[in-house]
């Protein structure tokens, strides 16, 4: 699986846009780019996920450059309950035989300031 | 949005006892999961689990470890004899499909905290 890389940390102030850049070099052309939220005491939660250009849900958007080594992950307006640890997570690759092993890095802590 | 649902929140135990942590995947979810977190360190993968059988496990998952879906609803987690660093959060989650593209999803519970004591 792809490693990834991303800040180990962030700050913002609340109203402001963030974004949060992931590399991952080694991306092999089946694997899809996968972003998740964890929040203290709390299991990591879905946000988005993409293969190539931008994806936007109603919670952010997620920019993927056209050789795919690196995305961004962009919360718009942020709020202090945004203040949470982001994971960047690459593959396992579409028609793999692994089945939900997700590998998680350290993330990026965001911390939003009022 | 549908939950999944781990009980109990805090499990404290001695070294060398056996622990069960329960979980309730989402109902219609066929792929279930156990991972775990250190404090301060990486979420970690321990084992998939589908139609009754183990699917993948890492190498944490050594023999002092096992699951269960004893019936249509509750899946488990079982450690046979606690060691010290068995404690950890550990994140029960599901999924309706094996594969996790096109937006698939792992639902992870809210944790079970162990502390061997």
């Amino acid at each position: 699986l792809a490693k990834t890389t991303q800040p180990i940390s962030m700050d913002s102030y609340e109203g402001q846009e963030v974004n949060i850049t992931c590399s991952h070099n080694n991306i092999a052309t089946n694997d899809y780019i996968t972003w998740y939220q964890q929040f203290p005491s709390q299991g990591p939660r879905f946000i988005i996920q993409g293969y190539k250009t931008k994806v936007t849900n109603e919670v952010a958007s997620l920019f993927i450059p056209a050789d795919r080594k690196s995305s961004t992950l962009s919360l718009p307006r942020v709020s202090l309950s945004d203040t949470a640890v982001y994971y960047c997570l690459v593959g396992p690759p579409k028609g793999s035989s692994n089945t939900g092993k997700l590998i998680f890095g350290q993330g990026t802590t965001l911390q939003v300031k009022p | 949005e549908p939950e999944v649902t781990q009980t109990p929140s805090h499990q404290v135990t001695q070294m060398g006892q056996e622990v069960i942590l329960r979980c309730v995947p989402i109902s219609n979810h066929l792929y279930f999961y156990w991972y775990r977190q250190i404090l301060g360190q990486k979420v970690e993968f321990l084992v998939s689990f589908y139609n009754n059988e183990i699917s993948e496990k890492s190498e944490i998952f050594d023999d002092q470890f096992s699951v269960e879906r004893p019936d249509g609803s509750n899946f488990t987690l079982k450690i046979r004899s606690t060691k010290l660093e068995d404690s950890a959060m550990y994140f029960c989650a599901s999924s309706l499909r094996r594969e996790l593209v096109d937006n698939e999803k792992l639902f992870f519970g809210s944790g079970t905290q162990l502390s061997v004591l």
